[in-house]
């Protein structure tokens, strides 16, 4: 595909309720990352894998929240429990890694979560 | 904390104007800045990347840095109604991976 896809766009929740959101990365992109984007405010990072190595894992809230690539390309976000303050865009980016850091991450078009 | 600041607005300027916005970090480690414009509803867009010192010019934006200040912005030349929209800020340190992001700003061009 030509870019990040996410699936699904929208998903209402009732609170204890089990969620799981998908992204299909750009492909050949190593690089995937989950953000978390609340109402008003900029994104803010949850996780990253290289291909499907979960290297950094410490923004993930509390641990309810898990992700896993097991193949190293979709990638899957496991929300359990779910709380109203859950409710916010999911984001997924991937990018493919550059010397000096200078990959530019691609993001998809979110998935909007709202916990009842 | 690593923090990146930005004015959250809204910033108005009339259709033809310059629309100059500007971001402020913490990390002194930081590597490379970009620019994210994101529409109501929709996800953050890449606008501009810049990872050296001065100024970098793509079409009606310039990306403005300087680490010594710790300070970024982006200047819209010929703002357009079209421009309206939220401008994130995001940056990246050379020992990290994610990106950190502003809480946004918020551009409106008027007619």
């Amino acid at each position: 595909g030509a870019g990040v896809s996410q699936s699904p766009r929208y998903k209402v929740a009732k609170r204890g309720q089990d969620v799981a959101l998908r992204c299909d990365p750009i492909s050949g992109h190593v690089s995937l990352f989950w953000y978390q984007q609340a109402l008003g405010q900029g994104p803010e990072f949850l996780t990253y894998f290289q291909n499907e190595a979960q290297l950094d894992k410490s923004g993930l809230p509390s641990d309810r929240f898990f992700a896993e690539r097991p193949e190293g390309s979709v990638s899957t976000l496991k929300i359990q429990r779910t709380q109203q303050e859950d409710s916010a865009v999911y984001l997924c980016a991937s990018s493919s890694p550059q010397r000096g850091g200078t990959d530019t991450q691609y993001f998809g078009p979110g998935t909007r979560l709202t916990v009842l | 904390q690593k923090e990146v600041e930005q004015n959250s607005g809204p910033l108005s300027v009339p259709e033809g104007a310059i629309a100059s916005l500007n971001c402020t970090y913490s990390d002194r480690g930081s590597q490379s800045f970009f620019w994210y414009r994101q529409y109501s509803g929709k996800s953050p867009e890449l606008i501009m990347s810049i990872y050296s010192n001065g100024d970098k010019e793509d079409g009606r934006f310039t990306a403005q840095l300087n680490k010594a200040s710790q300070y970024v912005s982006l200047l819209i030349r010929d703002s357009q109604p079209s421009d309206s929209a939220t401008y994130l800020c995001a940056v990246k340190s050379n020992s990290g991976y994610a990106l950190n992001f502003g809480k946004g700003t918020s551009l409106l061009v008027t007619p």
